[in-house]
């Protein structure tokens, strides 16, 4: 079974801070990680992903995340939030090799930056 | 343009009338998925597709029906709906390779009264 744990309900951060939005995950075998945003009354957009190779992995809008394979996480990052960002935040797994193909998310969690 | 579409985008129902949402996508996606979202819960995953005629369940399957007669097409049935099926639904597609990226529909909002 593969399962996406987002430990923040809710992540708080001043316009022009960096920002961190935390993810670990569980699957066998190696992982194929992805980072969607939402935003209001809006589907889900890809971001990024980690397929393979070098572990920090830079998406859209100037997101980036890091995948650790020994802590099993992969952790979203920014180096400076605008308050465009604000939005909810998935973080999803799924196998290499076997299982659905299809990947699960995580809760969510939800930036808010201020100005 | 790629794209999933829904259809309705917002639904009002009331328990017990069969409904069906719509999903459609144009990229020739092999993969197709139902998820529902509910706050605190995230999106969870309905039921799924890997091509044509075959699908199976996710994680809350109970109370949906889906067919996969047509690649593009991947609709979703509630036989009879019951109040604890009001939530946002979306569909989603993908295409199997190398890290496959899921491309979203905008969302069904359904209340069941």
């Amino acid at each position: 079974a593969q399962s996406v744990a987002q430990p923040e309900d809710q992540v708080n951060v001043a316009e022009g801070n960096p920002l961190t939005v935390k993810c670990t995950y569980s699957v066998s075998g190696n992982p194929y990680l992805f980072w969607y945003v939402q935003y209001p009354n809006r589907g889900l957009q890809f971001l990024l992903k980690y397929i393979t190779g070098d572990n920090l992995v830079k998406g859209s809008y100037g997101f980036e995340a890091e995948f650790n394979k020994s802590q099993t996480s992969f952790h979203l990052k920014k180096p400076s939030a605008l308050v465009s960002d604000s939005a909810l935040y998935f973080c999803a797994v799924r196998a290499t090799s076997g299982g659905s193909y299809i990947p699960t998310f995580g809760r969510g969690t939800s930036l808010i930056v201020h100005p | 343009e790629a794209q999933v579409t829904q259809n309705p985008r917002y639904l009002i129902t009331v328990t017990g009338k069969k409904l069906t949402v719509t999903c459609s996508q144009n990229m020739n996606h092999e993969y197709m998925s139902w998820y529902r979202q509910d706050p605190g819960l995230g999106l969870r995953q309905i039921y799924y597709s890997m091509n044509v005629e075959v699908t199976d369940k996710g994680d809350v399957p109970e109370g949906y029906k889906v067919s996969r007669k047509e690649k593009r097409n991947f609709p979703l049935i509630l036989e009879s709906p019951s109040p604890n099926q009001t939530s946002l639904y979306f569909c989603a597609s993908s295409s199997p390779g190398l890290g496959d990226t899921q491309y979203f529909g905008p969302g069904t909002r359904l209340t069941v009264l």
